[in-house]
C-alpha cells in the first residue's frame, strides 16, 4: 500500500469548516482512499472513502486531486465531539478480497470552543 | 444491527499468564481483523482471518501469539505466557465477504494490562 503524510495537529474552530490534508504521491491506479478516525482510544470510526471522484456523505466530504496524489478531508461544521486522530490510509480493494489497513501516525485534530 | 462485540473491555494478567481476547463481528461478517495499540502509539495490523483460515498474519509476533475464527462462536487471539510489553489496547474489525462493501468496522477494543 503507499505511503501517506499527514500533518500532525490541527486545531479548528466550532462551527467552522476543518480541513484536513493528505499526501499520497506513490498513489497507484488501483489504490482507493480511505479516511478513519479515532476518538480517544476507542475503536476507529470509518468516515468515508474514494478513489478518484469527490464523495460526500453524512459525516464529511472527500475530495481527491485530479492526479490522485493528494486528499483533503472536509468536515463541514466541526463540533467538540469531531475531536479526535483522523487517519488517511491507500489501500487496494480487490474483488473477493479485503486487506488489511496501515495505519500511520495520523493528524490530531482538536476542535475549540 | 450490533456492531463488533469484543471482550473483556478490560483484561489484567501477571507477568507469565495466558491472555484470551474475544471478538464476536458484526452480523453477516465473516472476515476479522486484529489490530494492537500501543500506548501512545498508532494502531498495527496483526492478524486477518476468514470462517477457520488465516489468511493474512504477517503482522503477527511469531513467538506466544495465535489466533482463531471457528466454525462457530468468536475469534478468538490468544497470548501466552504475557511479558509487560504486551499491555496494549487490542481492537478487532469486521467487515462482510463482498469487496461493495470494504470497510471495516471496529470494536471498542479490550485492553491488557501486565502487572
Amino acid at each position: 500500500d503507499a505511503k501517506t503524510t499527514q500533518p500532525t495537529s490541527m486545531d479548528c474552530a466550532e462551527g467552522r469548516a476543518a480541513n484536513l490534508p493528505c499526501n499520497h504521491s506513490t498513489i497507484s491506479g488501483n489504490e482507493y482512499v480511505y479516511w478513519y478516525r479515532q476518538i480517544h482510544s476507542q475503536g476507529p470510526q470509518y468516515i468515508i472513502h474514494g478513489l478518484k471522484n469527490n464523495e460526500t456523505n453524512e459525516m464529511a466530504s472527500l475530495i481527491i486531486t485530479e492526479d490522485r496524489k493528494s486528499s483533503t478531508l472536509i468536515l463541514p461544521h466541526a463540533t467538540l465531539r469531531d475531536t479526535a486522530v483522523y487517519y488517511c490510509i491507500v489501500r487496494v480493494v480487490n474483488t473477493g478480497t479485503a486487506s488489511k489497513l496501515t495505519f500511520g501516525t495520523g493528524t490530531r485534530l482538536q476542535v475549540t470552543l | 444491527n450490533a456492531g463488533v462485540m469484543q471482550n473483556p473491555r478490560h483484561l489484567v494478567r501477571r507477568r507469565g499468564q495466558e491472555a484470551r481476547l474475544r471478538c464476536s463481528p458484526m452480523k453477516g461478517h465473516s472476515h476479522v481483523y486484529w489490530y494492537r495499540q500501543l500506548p501512545e502509539e498508532g494502531l498495527k495490523f496483526m492478524v486477518y482471518l476468514q470462517k477457520e483460515n488465516i489468511i493474512d498474519e504477517s503482522g503477527m509476533p511469531k513467538e506466544r501469539f495465535s489466533a482463531e475464527f471457528p466454525k462457530e462462536g468468536p475469534s478468538i487471539l490468544r497470548i501466552q505466557q504475557v511479558v509487560r510489553g504486551d499491555s496494549a489496547a487490542y481492537f478487532c474489525a469486521s467487515s462482510p465477504l463482498s469487496n461493495l462493501d470494504p470497510e471495516q468496522y471496529f470494536g471498542p477494543g479490550t485492553r491488557l494490562t501486565v502487572t
